[in-house]
């Protein structure tokens, strides 16, 4: 299997600008999360799909941001406008639920976002 | 809702070292328990996970925990500390019986290793 793939891996952008982040899920896996990684958070979750339902999006910082799954194999993360606040890394993960609690998230490789 | 503590943000220790991370829970009801690694650049991956009624977890990497419900702990060590084992560790809780598959994580532990 080819894992969570995330795209793009690096973008670098201009504050005011729209960013949209990209994520395949692993094939089969009907749960799929969003993270944010910084230096003075750690690792937030954003928000989180069971079956491309949202579920819980209540750690999405603010309206700018919005993430959406329109079929069981792509979930876009848009941030609209982008602020030099934003900058951080963004990880996609996803799990094959059915474990009552004991389902292992794979995490994809992450996209690093910089705001000029 | 849950919460895990990992105490020490930055663990540093020499090669051949016993490494010790050390992961708090806070719910009544025992959870499950995870422990995931960063390696620089890369995203988390699964260490091991602590599901069943067998206390110590053994991992990969040469790595285990094990869950002490008198102390609501899941402490990850290593007997003997490689410089590849340099990364970040994270803890996890998630609720027994949930259909969410939300995992809860610490703030991270940097484990540096000396030659």
């Amino acid at each position: 299997d080819a894992g969570v793939i995330q795209s793009p891996r690096h973008e670098v952008t201009e504050m005011g600008q729209e960013v949209t982040l990209r994520c395949k899920p692993i094939s089969g896996h009907n749960s799929l999360f969003w993270y944010r990684q910084t230096m003075m958070r750690g690792l937030e979750l954003l928000i989180y799909f069971n079956n491309n339902v949202p579920i819980d999006d209540s750690g999405m910082p603010e309206d700018r941001f919005s993430a959406k799954m329109p079929n069981a194999s792509f979930s876009t993360l848009k941030i609209q406008p982008s602020e030099p606040r934003d900058s951080a890394v963004y990880f996609c993960a996803s799990s094959l639920l059915g474990g009552l609690g004991t389902d292992t998230q794979y995490f994809g490789p992450g996209t690093r976002l910089t705001v000029l | 809702a849950q919460s895990v503590t990992q105490l020490g943000s930055h663990v540093s220790v020499s090669e051949g070292a016993l490494v010790l991370l050390r992961c708090n829970y806070s719910s009544s009801v025992p959870p499950y328990l995870f422990w995931y690694v960063q390696y620089p650049n890369q995203g988390l991956q699964l260490l091991l996970k602590y599901t069943s009624a067998a206390t110590l977890v053994k991992g990969i990497n040469g790595f285990e925990a094990e869950f002490k419900k008198s102390e609501t702990s899941f402490h990850l060590t290593k007997p003997s500390a490689h410089m590849s084992d340099a990364a970040e560790y994270y803890c996890a809780v998630s609720d027994r019986g949930s259909t969410l598959g939300r995992l809860y994580f610490g703030r991270g532990t940097q484990l540096t290793v000396w030659p």
